[in-house]
């Protein structure tokens, strides 16, 4: 496609629900990033993948977030057991070479997350 | 960990009055990202500062990286209502692609 898209843009889970947020980058981008933007705050990094290695999960905040991307093409972020602290935006973005500090990294629409 | 600082986190400036937005990272940077969002939108890459002292211009928007590639600012002459939003500037995190942001400057223009 031309941009990277996310789905949904928006979820409304209760508090102990799982969810899973979905990106799919620019075709043929090597590299894929995940952010949480809470509101007022700029994005904070989440994890790294490259091709389907997921080479830096630092930022994710608890073992209640994982994040796939078998095929090295589409990916999957997952929340479990949601809390009311994960309401966020979750931001994917995609690069085309694999991981470097100078790429342009192009940012897809978001997932507005509630968790009531 | 590295940080990345903004200020002001908000501007109000009259339309025709121009902007600045400062960033400082507490360590050196290997290059500096500019991103604006509008309001209730994604961040959109601007522009990319590599070398010490540079540089670059995007018609009224002038961009700077600091000689110890420790701060950058981002002056917007004569604001139109167009320039709304926030602007963010980012740093990688020593050799990764991992970026880290700073809390952005929400640019308010009244008309």
């Amino acid at each position: 496609g031309a941009g990277v898209s996310q789905s949904p843009r928006y979820k409304v889970a209760k508090r102990g629900q799982d969810v899973a947020l979905r990106c799919d980058p620019i075709s043929g981008h090597v590299s894929l990033f995940w952010y949480q933007q809470a509101l007022g705050q700029g994005p904070e990094f989440l994890t790294y993948f490259q091709n389907e290695a997921q080479l830096d999960k630092s930022g994710l905040p608890s073992d209640r977030f994982f994040a796939e991307r078998p095929e090295g093409s589409v990916s999957t972020l997952k929340i479990q057991r949601t809390q009311q602290e994960d309401s966020a935006v979750y931001l994917c973005a995609s690069s085309l070479a694999p991981g470097g500090t100078t790429d342009t990294q192009y940012f897809g629409p978001g997932t507005r997350l509630t968790v009531l | 960990g590295q940080q990345v600082m903004q200020i002001p986190q908000y501007q109000h400036v009259q339309e025709g009055e121009d902007f600045t937005t400062y960033c400082n990272s507490s360590t050196t940077l290997s290059n500096i990202q500019w991103y604006k969002q509008r309001p209730g939108g994604h961040p959109v890459f601007l522009i990319q500062l590599v070398k010490s002292g540079e540089v670059k211009k995007q018609k009224r928007l002038t961009f700077q990286f600091g000689e110890a590639k420790k701060n950058s600012s981002l002056h917007i002459t004569a604001t139109q209502t167009t320039d709304v939003g926030t602007y963010f500037c980012a740093g990688h995190a020593s050799n990764t692609g991992k970026l880290i942001f700073g809390q952005g400057t929400t640019l308010q223009v009244k008309p």
